[in-house]
């Protein structure tokens, strides 16, 4: 069975700091990992996705993820938080091919201070 | 514009009332499913559609039910809304060929209040 674990309900940075969120997976197949983000009142917005094709995943808005199956990891990182950032984040995993269904951690609601 | 659509973006009524919540998306994707999210629980699939008259259940799916009569609308419908089905709801659809690497797109979500 697929899961994902967030680490974190809620992160803070500094406007310009380094934005780090956590997720660890489980699957039972190579997995399909994803990075949605939710702004306030609008729907999931696909930041990335790693679909086997490169470790090193860029994604839009200067985001970026790791996947290191030794660690059964796919943090989320961006040099550099804009204030533009605050949102609530969160990582999924792709499950079997016929439901096709995304499982979610539970989110990062990641807030950004001027 | 590419888009999913969901009416009624909010919602508020009373345990028992029958409702449906539409959804359209213009993709002409094969795949639709809903979600529900809920406080530190992340999204959960309640069903999902792989193809038209083709539906399923997810992890939640007491107390809905589903249609795909038509390839661009998966509406939502409880029967007997109760309490316990307060919830924020995403409807997402996404291409069916090729793998589960496909980007599943999602609405602006139905916010739903069941008194």
């Amino acid at each position: 069975a697929q899961s994902v674990t967030q680490l974190g309900s809620h992160v803070s940075v500094s406007e310009g700091a380094l934005v780090l969120l956590r997720c660890n997976y489980s699957s039972s197949v190579p997995p399909y990992l994803f990075w949605y983000v939710q702004y306030p009142n609008q729907g999931l917005q696909l930041l990335l996705k790693y679909t086997s094709a490169a470790t090193l995943v860029k994604g839009i808005n200067g985001f970026e993820a790791e996947f290191k199956k030794s660690e059964t990891s796919f943090h989320l990182t961006k040099p550099s938080a804009h204030m533009s950032d605050a949102a609530e984040y969160f990582c999924a995993v792709s499950k079997d091919t016929g439901r096709r269904a995304l499982t979610f951690g539970s989110g990062t609601r990641l807030q950004v201070q001027p | 514009e590419a888009q999913v659509t969901q009416n009624p973006r909010y919602l508020i009524t009373v345990t028992g009332k029958k409702l449906t919540v539409t959804c359209s998306q213009n993709m002409n994707h094969e795949y639709m499913s809903w979600y529900r999210q809920d406080p530190g629980l992340g999204l959960r699939q309640i069903y999902y559609s792989m193809n038209v008259e083709v539906t399923d259940k997810g992890d939640v799916p007491e107390g809905y039910k589903v249609s795909r009569k038509e390839k661009r609308n998966f509406p939502l419908i409880l029967e007997s809304p109760s309490p316990n089905q307060t919830s924020l709801y995403f409807c997402a659809s996404s291409l069916s060929t090729g793998t589960r690497s496909n980007e599943q797109f999602f609405g602006p979500g139905t916010r739903l209040t069941v008194l």
